[in-house]
């Protein structure tokens, strides 16, 4: 069965100091995975596609990179702003255009 | 990227009235849309793929008779919740796909948060 696990489950970070998240899948032929941020009461929002193993993305303070099993999201010098709850999602050859949601990660940057 | 609204935002009912929620793609045609739920601090977990100008497919355990999906046009799809009761309180997020791009992209509705008495 697909899986996608984000960890951690929450992260603190006071502001400037850089970390990254976690996104391990498990998928039978991954067809892209996504990452999309999250503000209370809202929708999600997109941030980036990878498609293939060794593929970057960036924009702003955030970075993101996929291998065969797992994907990262930098975040450099985070601001306060950048506070919410970063989503990964997947696709896999047999779930036609449906992605499949790992549970997320609540990040808090404090001034 | 592309835009989706959601209508409405916001939505408190009596149980056993029903409820209908508009999801519009504004700047692209979306021949696929999704519905999915999200409970508080859960992630999103998908209900449906509504089809332009075909039935939507449901996703195991959610009730076809319960939550009616149209995908009447290529830019709004509408998911009624019939007979609400409080279990169906919820978050309900809706996404299009934007075939625009490679790999194409699904981009979400702000959300409708739907209260039931």
């Amino acid at each position: 069965e697909d899986q996608v696990t984000q960890s951690p489950e929450a992260l603190r970070l006071q502001e400037g100091e850089s970390s990254s998240l976690n996104c391990s899948y498990t998928v039978s032929g991954l067809r892209g995975l996504f990452w999309y941020r999250q503000d209370p009461g809202k929708g999600p929002e997109f941030l980036f596609t990878l498609y293939s193993a060794g593929e970057e993305k960036e924009k702003e303070r955030l970075k993101a990179t996929l291998t065969k099993k797992e994907s990262f999201l930098h975040i450099t010098a985070p601001k306060p702003e950048d506070s919410a709850t970063y989503l990964c999602a997947v696709r896999d050859s047999n779930s036609g255009y449906a992605l499949n949601f790992g549970k997320g990660t609540s990040l808090l940057v404090t001034p | 990227g592309a835009v989706v609204s959601q209508h409405p935002s916001r939505v408190i009912c009596k149980s056993g009235t029903s409820v209908k929620i508009e999801c519009r793609s504004l700047d692209f045609q979306a021949t696929t849309m999704f519905w999915y739920r999200q409970f508080p601090k859960q992630s999103l977990m998908l209900m449906a793929t509504s089809n332009e100008g075909s039935k939507a497919t449901y996703e195991q355990g959610v009730e076809k008779d319960k939550f009616l999906i149209n995908h009447a046009s290529l830019t709004l799809s509408t998911l009624t919740v019939t007979s609400a009761h409080p279990e169906d309180s919820s978050f309900y997020i809706c996404s299009a796909r934007d075939r625009r791009g490679v790999p194409d992209t699904q981009y979400f509705g702000p959300g409708t948060r739907l209260t039931v008495l």
